[in-house]
C-alpha cells in the first residue's frame, strides 16, 4: 500500500518567510491531499491536486505532484504565527480505484515564530 | 458547511469498562465513515473503512470484536471500545467522506484508560 512521508520532520521558520515541505510516496495514486492538525484536535482539509494534475493554488498555498517521482510539495508562502501546526500529506486511490480510504504521512511539524 | 462532530472529546475510564464515541456529519450526508487512531506526535492510523449499512471493513491487525462499529444511520457513525485496557489509550478520530472525496474530520476523542 502507499505510504506518505513527509520530511522534514520538523521545520522552525520566522514570521513572513516561506515554509516547504515535502511528501514521497510508493505507489500509484488518484490524488493526494495535504491536510493541517493543530495540537490535540482534528485534521483540517487544505488541497486536494489530482494524479493528472501537476500545481495547484489556494490563498498562500502551492501545492506540487510529481507522479514520475512520486512526489509532492506544499509550499506556504508569508508564514504566520497561526500556521503553526502539523502538516500531513495523504494519498488515496490507485490502481484497481477508489475507496476513499487515505494513507496519511508521518507529517512536518512547523513552528512559526513571531 | 461539512462539519463532522466527534463526542466526548475526553474520556477517563477505569480498566475493563468499554466506551463509546460518536461521530456526526451535521450538514451533509455520509455513506462511508472512517475511524483512526493517533500516538503522540505520530501519523493517523486508520483502523477501519464504516460503511452505512453494512459492516464494517477493518484493517490488518485491528481486533473487529475489540472496536465495534455501528454505522446505523447515514449521519453517525459510533465506535466502542469494549473492555478497554491501558494500552488503549490513545487519541480516536473520525472522518466522513463528504463531496469530491474530501474527508472531513471530527476533532477526535482522547481517551485515557486508567
Amino acid at each position: 500500500s502507499q505510504q506518505g512521508e513527509e520530511d522534514p520532520q520538523a521545520l522552525s521558520i520566522q514570521e513572513g518567510e516561506n515554509a516547504t515541505m515535502n511528501c514521497s510516496y510508493k505507489t500509484s495514486i488518484n490524488n493526494l491531499q495535504w491536510y493541517r492538525q493543530n495540537s490535540g484536535r482534528g485534521l483540517v482539509h487544505l488541497i486536494l491536486i489530482r494524479s493528472n494534475e501537476r500545481e495547484k493554488h489556494s490563498g498562500r498555498l502551492r501545492v506540487t505532484l510529481d507522479t514520475s517521482k512520486k512526489s509532492s510539495s506544499l509550499l506556504i508562502t508569508a508564514s504566520r504565527a497561526a500556521d503553526t501546526a502539523s502538516y500531513f500529506c495523504a494519498t488515496e486511490g490507485g490502481s484497481g480505484g477508489s475507496n476513499y480510504k487515505l494513507t496519511f504521512g508521518k507529517g512536518t511539524l512547523l513552528t512559526v515564530n513571531p | 458547511g461539512a462539519v463532522v462532530s466527534q463526542h466526548p472529546s475526553r474520556v477517563i475510564c477505569k480498566s475493563g469498562t468499554s466506551v463509546k464515541i460518536e461521530c456526526r456529519s451535521l450538514d451533509f450526508q455520509a455513506t462511508t465513515m472512517f475511524w483512526y487512531r493517533q500516538f503522540p506526535k505520530q501519523s493517523l492510523m486508520l483502523m477501519a473503512t464504516s460503511n452505512e449499512g453494512s459492516k464494517a471493513t477493518y484493517e490488518q491487525g485491528v481486533e473487529k470484536d475489540k472496536f465495534l462499529i455501528n454505522h446505523a444511520s447515514l449521519t453517525l457513525s459510533t465506535l466502542t471500545v469494549t473492555s478497554a485496557h491501558p494500552e488503549d489509550s490513545s487519541f480516536y478520530i473520525c472522518s466522513a467522506n463528504g463531496q469530491g472525496n474530501i474527508q472531513y474530520f471530527g476533532a477526535g476523542t482522547r481517551l485515557s484508560v486508567l
